[in-house]
């Protein structure tokens, strides 16, 4: 597609629910990133692809978060029994590949919202 | 450790003039990306100028500039000729050759821009 797009661009839950965020990159990007941005804060690394693997999952707070990438593509973040500090927006950005040069295009974030 | 730090929680400039945003970086890696993105309040990150550690010289992206300086771990963004639609939150990020090229970003500085 044009830019990375994120679905869905609101999401309100109850508290122990299941979520899920999706994201669909750049065509022909293989790096996907997400991260986690908190009102008033810089981006929170999570995880990120390299292809359908995922190179680094080393920012997943806890087990609750998951995120699947199995085509190569499309990639969906997963939180399970959620809670209200998960409240945030979740950004994914796409880049072309790794290198120092890593430019990262990012979507518009899915507001997550736990009541 | 913080690796990115951006000391300026909110700077004020007045339009047509220049200003200057701070940020420190921390890595033992020779080998690394230095980045800034600006936020507007629609909240889309946008890519403004990239720094790589063995370029010569300082990154120019017409009215954006980084003063790259690799003795003082520091690199900071000038923007020159300040409009109106520069109001925004400005992220400085870095990525590493030991970290994956993974990019991880700063807390941010939220520039004014008076008329």
């Amino acid at each position: 597609g044009a830019g990375v797009s994120q679905t869905p661009s609101n999401k309100v839950t109850e508290k122990g629910k299941y979520v899920e965020l999706r994201c669909d990159p750049i065509s022909g990007h293989t790096a996907l990133y997400w991260y986690r941005q908190s009102l008033g804060q810089g981006p929170e690394f999570l995880i990120y692809f390299q292809g359908t693997g995922a190179a680094d999952d080393s920012g997943l707070p806890n087990d609750r978060f998951f995120a699947v990438r199995p085509e190569g593509s499309v990639s969906t973040l997963k939180i399970q029994r959620t809670e209200r500090g998960d409240s945030a927006v979740y950004l994914c950005a796409s880049s072309l590949g790794f290198s120092g040069a890593n430019v990262l295009t990012f979507g518009a974030g899915s507001r997550l919202t736990v009541l | 450790a913080q690796k990115i730090t951006q000391t300026q929680p909110g700077m004020f400039v007045q339009e047509k003039e220049a200003v200057t945003l701070d940020c420190t970086y921390d890595t033992s890696d020779p080998s690394y990306g230095l980045f800034w993105y600006k936020q507007p309040s629609s909240g889309e990150m946008i890519f403004l100028i990239y720094q790589g550690s063995y370029d010569q010289q300082n990154a120019t992206e017409g009215r954006y500039s980084l003063n790259f300086q690799k003795a003082r771990k520091s690199a900071n963004l000038v923007i020159s000729a300040s409009q109106l639609g520069d109001s925004a939150m400005y992220f400085c990020a870095m990525s590493e050759n030991t970290g994956g090229f993974k990019t991880i970003f700063g807390a941010g500085t939220r520039l004014f821009v008076k008329a």
